[in-house]
């Protein structure tokens, strides 16, 4: 199976920061990876498909880049909202595997 | 509006069957893959199992493999998770996902872009 390795684990920001959240992966999965938010007690939301792809009502100040093995999701400009732990998927091969998540805290 | 409802997560002894249940509505069912993924207290979120529009195809993770089965009933608009031979590891909160796959360039993308509240499921003696 592909490991997916997320960095950092957690990071604590302030509102208004731009902060970039990493995901690495063992093997080559070209572009085929998304980005998840969850916030406690609540269900996963899709922000990113296609490595890059904005979900249709996500906010523009997510993005994501990367192909191959190394991935970034960018939030410019965190809002209150912003604080959750947030999952990379890569959808390459099965099974499909997650990342082990990143926790966006305040500051 | 599109909603998934989860159902049948229990408290189940090791070795016990469980079967979910995700009941669909305000989306064409039948043109959609669908997933299931769990989330043990605590942990992160694991891809457990998918099925394809018609239910002719399937994948598992590899850990339940032989024990999970997952179908669907396109006419009820339901898909279906039948878990045998629980284990304690298997204690998670159970969620369904509709998987909007995009196509670009003749490669598959999944979209995971609904997701039920999701279904407890506890195994221990």
């Amino acid at each position: 199976a592909i490991q997916m390795t997320q960095s950092p684990s957690s990071l604590s920001a302030s509102v208004g920061d731009s902060v970039t959240i990493t995901c690495r992966a063992s093997q080559g999965i070209r572009n085929e990876l998304g980005w998840y938010q969850q916030k406690p007690g609540k269900a996963p939301e899709l922000l990113i498909y296609a490595a890059s792809s904005l979900q249709t009502g996500v906010p523009s100040r997510f993005s994501g880049s990367g192909s191959g093995t190394d991935f970034s999701l960018t939030i410019s400009g965190l809002q209150p909202e912003d604080f959750a732990t947030y999952y990379c998927l890569q959808d390459y091969n099965y099974p499909r595997t997650f990342g082990q998540g990143t926790k966006v805290e305040i500051k | 509006e599109v909603q998934l409802v989860e159902s049948g997560g229990a408290l189940v002894q090791p070795g016990r069957s469980l079967r979910l249940s995700c009941a669909a509505s305000g989306f064409s069912f039948s043109s959609y893959w669908m997933a299931w993924v769990r989330q043990a207290p605590g942990k992160g979120l694991e891809w457990v199992a998918n099925i394809k529009q018609d239910g002719s195809l399937d994948h598992y993770l590899d850990s339940v493999r032989g024990r999970f089965t997952v179908s669907r009933d396109n006419a009820k608009n339901s898909l279906y998770l039948q878990m045998d031979s629980l284990r304690a590891e298997d204690t998670a909160v159970y969620y369904c996902v509709r998987d909007d796959t995009h196509t670009f360039n003749k490669i598959y993308y999944d979209a995971f872009d609904f997701w039920g509240r999701g279904t407890r499921v506890t195994v221990s003696s």
